[in-house]
């Protein structure tokens, strides 16, 4: 049972667009959620967070929406920037146990941003 | 060196092969984790290490053994692995915090396993 989905697995956007990848997630007890970006041959690397009591987190060009009743996260890129061409995953965090917060992650978008 | 490094970044074996990949990290952290990402799949939560004791076991076949000398290494022995077992091992570390506040996650680069 995938419990974060990404079910657009490419997306292509205009250098100087916005860049808009969504993410779904089933289990409404998770806390937090993330955001992080892989290049190739890279690992991931994070981006941004938010916590689930927020519905909006802002870094520079890098926006993060939550909606709780739909289950629905959003991360805005504005402006796109060539740069910005990786893969991006979602992740979602749960409750403390055994000491440390289990992180669940999705497949995945490819993002292309083009010049 | 700083971060999170894996090694070896390739390796290629043969099912009746052991080997082993390393994960060191030089952040301070005292969890550390392997992920396996698989073609079109999630990253997959293999183990995960708390202060050197092993806390999660993601239902892994024990081809795949783990072990944790200390808060800054992780191996991750492989014996008679299969074809399907082929995949990018990701290490992966994070601070311990309160039971508040996002765990944030620093990955290696990770190290592509092919089994022939």
């Amino acid at each position: 049972d995938q419990q974060v989905k990404q079910n657009s697995p490419s997306l292509s956007v205009q250098e100087g667009r916005i860049s808009i990848l969504n993410c779904d997630y089933t289990n409404s007890m998770f806390d937090y959620f993330l955001w992080y970006k892989k290049y190739p041959a890279e690992g991931p690397t994070f981006l941004i967070s938010i916590s689930s009591i927020k519905d909006k987190n802002e870094d520079g060009r890098f926006t993060v929406f939550l909606n709780k009743s739909a289950k629905h996260l959003s991360l805005h890129i504005v402006p796109s920037q060539p740069g910005d061409s990786a893969v991006y995953f979602c992740a979602a965090g749960g409750s403390f146990s055994g000491g440390y917060q289990k992180v669940t992650f999705g497949t995945g978008t490819k993002l292309q941003v083009i010049p | 060196e700083t971060g999170v490094t894996q090694t070896p970044r390739h390796l290629v074996m043969g099912m009746t092969n052991k080997k082993s990949l390393k994960c060191e990290q030089h952040l301070g952290h005292n969890a550390m984790y392997w992920y396996k990402q698989s073609a079109k799949k999630p990253l997959e939560l293999m183990f995960v290490y708390n202060f050197k004791e092993q806390t999660e076991n993601n239902s892994v076949p024990s081809r795949f053994s783990p072990e944790c000398p200390n808060s800054s290494h992780l191996f991750l022995h492989l014996h008679t692995l299969q074809p399907e077992d082929s995949a990018l091992y990701l290490c992966a570390s994070s601070q311990r915090g309160s039971a508040s506040g996002a765990n944030v996650l620093t990955f290696g680069a990770g190290s592509r396993l092919t089994v022939l």
